[in-house]
């Protein structure tokens, strides 16, 4: 999982709460990735950032936020609007704006309940 | 609209035999194509990507990926298979344009019985 940490593991709220995902990691990459998995779906990406202090929705942002204050982190905000949150989120990262070389951290696995 | 398709959910292969696991892309222009593969509550782990060159593309762990242009494929492949590379396997593509985002395929879950 190179050097992005991903934390928690597991992830338990009820219903209507906001919950923050943490993403950080230690490889001086430029740009950062949020990607949502569900079973039979791939991955779909969330948010992405290429530099700090700016960031991109992806395919599927809606009920998520997310913030880039400092170039090791990315942490993403499942936000009470989302309307199907339970998934495993995973963040990625990689050198320069080219997208090549993406590297994963080992995921969060978010229940709502 | 750019797609990557994995034409199967589920590939079973005995211990020792050739494993071969389907990835078909759509994109104009010279695709960027990677496998990579995930291991239960896992991330994602880099096998190995496709940008220029030579069509066959050697990675990680003794796997290997051919790309054809006029099949638009890029099939993973492994001579003898192992237990242990039973494991979720994804083909994906960057996108064109400035975002430079990669797209995923559905998925394929790989079986290796002994």
């Amino acid at each position: 999982d190179g050097g992005i940490t991903q934390s928690p593991k597991y992830l338990f709220r009820k219903e209507g709460q906001n919950v923050t995902l943490s993403c950080e990691q230690n490889l001086n990459h430029d740009a950062m990735y949020w990607y949502r998995q569900d079973p039979g779906q791939g991955l779909r990406l969330i948010y992405y950032s290429q530099i700090v202090n700016d960031f991109q929705k992806g395919d599927i942002a809606e009920g998520y936020s997310v913030s880039r204050e400092k170039k090791e982190s990315f942490p993403l905000t499942v936000t009470s609007a989302q309307k199907n949150p339970t998934a495993f989120y995973l963040c990625a990262s990689s050198p320069g704006t080219s997208g090549l070389g993406q590297y994963f951290g080992p995921g969060t696995r978010l229940t709502v309940t | 609209a750019q797609s990557v398709a994995q034409p199967e959910d589920q590939v079973n292969v005995a211990e020792g035999n050739p494993l071969t696991v389907k990835c078909t892309y759509s994109v104009s222009g010279n695709p960027y194509l990677f496998w990579y593969v995930q291991y239960p509550n896992r991330g994602l782990q880099f096998l190995l990507k496709y940008i220029t060159g030579d069509n066959l593309v050697k990675g990680s762990y003794g796997f290997e990926a051919e790309f054809n242009k006029s099949q638009t494929s890029f099939h993973l492949k492994k001579p003898s298979a192992l237990v242990s590379d039973s494991a979720l396997y994804f083909c994906a593509q960057i996108s064109s344009g400035s975002a430079r985002q990669l797209t995923f395929g559905s998925g394929t879950q790989l079986t290796v019985l002994p």
